[in-house]
């Protein structure tokens, strides 16, 4: 069973904090993908990745950056927190080159409020 | 246009109901077709992938028409516990390039 691991399911931080939001899987996937989800705007890619040390841009990067040292884990950081950074950030994975059938597996979620 | 599109909800329907969900998509090149269902405050989870000659799994049947660029979701005999957001998800890079629909909203009512 592909399992997607996030480090935090509930997070509180201040205008102006350093936030690092931590995702594990354990499928030896080549893709990790950062969305955020926010009512009435459905899932927005920030970034992601198709290799270590690799990353793209999504739809909305603005704001945030991301690590991928290892092939199994990959951080979203967000420099300075905002109050519109505020929302339930979701990780996913997926497997690269896959089967046309092949698809994402999320991770729990981390619901983060800025103050 | 978006890029994928689904019927806005929410629908309402009692149970044993059968309910249809349409999607459209924008992108002629797509490969692959999902459905997805997300629980509130819940992820994603995948429901069913979609075939070009369709498939059933149960009470889901997911229909694709690559000319129209357009697939359902059809389920039977609602449940109460089919109640969630049913996310259409396309496909168009062998698993790098994931769009996702606005999601529909379902309530199965008793």
């Amino acid at each position: 069973d592909v399992k997607v691991t996030q480090s935090s399911r509930y997070l509180v931080k201040r205008t102006g904090e350093k936030v690092f939001l931590e995702c594990v899987q354990d499928m030896d996937h080549e893709n990790m993908f950062w969305y955020r989800q926010d009512p009435g705007l459905g899932l927005r890619l920030i970034y992601f990745s198709y290799d270590v040390k690799m990353k793209e841009k999504g739809d909305i990067p603005e704001g945030y950056s991301v690590s991928r040292e290892k092939k199994e884990r990959f951080s979203l950081i967000l420099e300075s927190a905002s109050t519109n950074q505020t929302s339930m950030y979701l990780c996913a994975s997926s497997l690269y080159p896959g089967r046309v059938e092949e698809t994402q597996y999320f991770g729990p979620g981390t619901r983060l409020l800025v103050l | 246009r978006k890029e994928v599109e689904q019927d806005p909800g929410p629908f309402n329907v009692p149970e044993g109901a059968t309910v249809a969900f349409n999607c459209t998509y924008s992108n002629s090149a797509s490969q692959s077709f999902f459905w997805y269902r997300q629980d509130c405050r819940k992820e994603p989870k995948l429901l069913m992938s979609v075939y070009s000659s369709g498939n059933e799994d149960g009470r889901f049947t997911a229909q694709l028409n690559r000319a129209s660029q357009y697939i359902s979701l059809l389920i039977r005999d609602s449940k109460l516990s089919d109640s969630a957001t049913y996310l259409c998800v396309v496909n168009s890079n062998y698993g790098q390039n994931f769009v996702f629909g606005p999601g529909t909203r379902l309530s199965v009512l008793p």
